[in-house]
């Protein structure tokens, strides 16, 4: 039961650009969301994150938009640097506790 | 401040073994949670500690155990490995009320032959 779907598993972008990186949930309980930037042999490093109460959050070139109706939220990058290409997860979290439910994770790619 | 460290960095271990792995999180932070990184699953929450005590627990086997120290720092047991129990172990730490980040430390890679 994937509660968490990143449906793109990849995105490559021009150095610049806009990335955009999509995220769905089924659970409605979810309370608290954050992303994460992963890198080969290296834990997820944590970027931004939304309250449920909250629909946007924008943190230098991070921006997250949350659609509660939807059940859909996004990571905007703006501008896109190479620096930036990793495997972006999407993590959701249940109203009491520390368990966080993770996406399959999105490989960015962006080319200068 | 200092990261969450983990250690050992790499292992590999043969099928029927145990291994423990260690997590040392962020001064100050009271809560450790542990999660299982694979091609096939993704990323999968094992288990929280917090306070010595275990508040959230993950669907996996009963082989897979932890504890918490009073400094907070934790330790993860695997019993019996199997093929399936390579992955990447990551540890996140907290301050522990349950609703701020967490932050991850750089994982143990672990090898079953």
């Amino acid at each position: 039961d994937q509660q968490v779907k990143q449906n793109s598993p990849s995105l490559s972008v021009q150095e610049g650009r806009i990335s955009i990186l999509n995220c769905d949930y089924t659970n409605s309980m979810f309370d608290y969301f954050l992303w994460y930037k992963k890198y080969p042999a290296e834990g997820p490093t944590f970027l931004i994150s939304i309250s449920s109460i909250k629909d946007k959050n924008e943190d230098g070139r991070f921006t997250v938009f949350l659609n509660k109706s939807a059940k859909h939220l996004s990571l905007h990058i703006v501008p896109s640097q190479p620096g930036d290409s990793a495997v972006y997860f999407c993590a959701a979290r249940v109203e009491y506790g520390n368990k966080l439910v993770f996406g399959a994770g999105t490989i960015l790619r962006v080319k200068s | 401040k200092a990261g969450v460290t983990q250690t050992p960095r790499y292992l590999i271990k043969t099928r029927g073994q145990q291994v423990t792995l260690s997590c040392s999180p962020i001064s100050g932070h009271r809560s450790v949670s542990w999660y299982q990184q694979t091609p096939g699953q993704g990323l999968q929450f094992l288990f929280e500690y917090f306070s010595e005590t275990q508040r959230n627990k993950g669907n996996f086997p009963g082989r897979f155990s932890g504890r918490q120290f009073s400094n907070s720092r934790s330790e993860m047991n695997v019993s019996t490995l199997e093929l399936g129990d390579s992955a990447l172990y990551l540890c996140a730490s907290s301050l522990g009320a349950g609703r701020e980040t967490q932050y991850f430390g750089p994982g143990t890679r672990l090898l079953v032959l």
